[in-house]
């Protein structure tokens, strides 16, 4: 059973196009993070929710906007993408005792 | 704010070291710290949870240690094997709110 998916794995699309990633946890988890890992694989968070409540907005443009629709998803809609959006985001999950959980990946690339 | 800092960033060892990672942190206000392995192209794997009120934790070939007040923690690997070859990546959880702060991470290689 896969505790932390997203989908899709991989997205290759091209600039100033809209995309949308999907994560779920099936852990029973409050508290869910997107993270993005850049070409240098440093690891940033973007966002975290906490039953479905936006607790953490980094310095992250508008044009990324995540969604949780309730306590088991919380997807990201980007908007007009730009070169600069090519890399890894990780969606993940916390237990109440601070075990973070992250999901696969998925790999997006902007031509 | 936290900032958590990696040493060394790579590492090459022969197989059947012993070898240390370490990690340290500019707040010592953290809730616990974690590390994890990623794979090349892969995600992250949990290895470790260590608790501020904790000292240290170990899995198998696998030992973290935690020094809140100094803000350190070490991983020590025994008997290090090609399998190990990875990147390790530290990551501290604050005191309060909910955000996981990750250091740049060591790759290991272990050479067979």
């Amino acid at each position: 059973d896969t505790a932390v998916s997203q989908t899709p794995k991989y997205l290759v699309t091209q600039m100033g196009n809209d995309k949308s990633i999907k994560c779920e946890q099936n852990l029973g988890h409050d508290t869910m993070y997107w993270y993005k890992q850049d070409s240098k694989k440093f690891l940033k968070i973007m966002f975290s929710y906490n039953n479905k409540e936006l607790i953490i907005n980094e310095t992250v443009p508008n044009r990324f906007s995540p969604k949780s629709p309730d306590k088991a998803h919380l997807n990201l809609h980007i908007n007009s993408l730009e070169l600069g959006d090519s890399a890894v985001y990780f969606c993940a999950s916390r237990t109440d005792e601070g075990r973070v959980s992250f999901g696969p990946g998925t790999r997006l690339l902007v031509l | 704010k936290q900032e958590v800092t990696q040493i060394p960033a790579a590492l090459s060892v022969p197989e059947g070291e012993n070898l240390v990672l370490n990690c340290s942190f500019t707040d010592s206000a953290i809730y616990n710290l974690q590390w994890f392995r990623q794979d090349p192209g892969k995600g992250l794997t949990s290895l470790l949870l260590i608790q501020s009120s904790q000292r240290e934790q170990t899995s198998g070939r696998l030992n973290a240690s935690l020094d809140k007040s100094s803000g350190r923690s070490t991983l020590y690997i025994a008997a290090s094997q090609p399998g190990d070859s990875a990147t390790y990546l530290c990551a501290v959880l604050r005191e309060y709110g909910n955000k996981l702060v990750f250091g740049a991470g060591t790759i290991l290689r272990v050479k067979s």
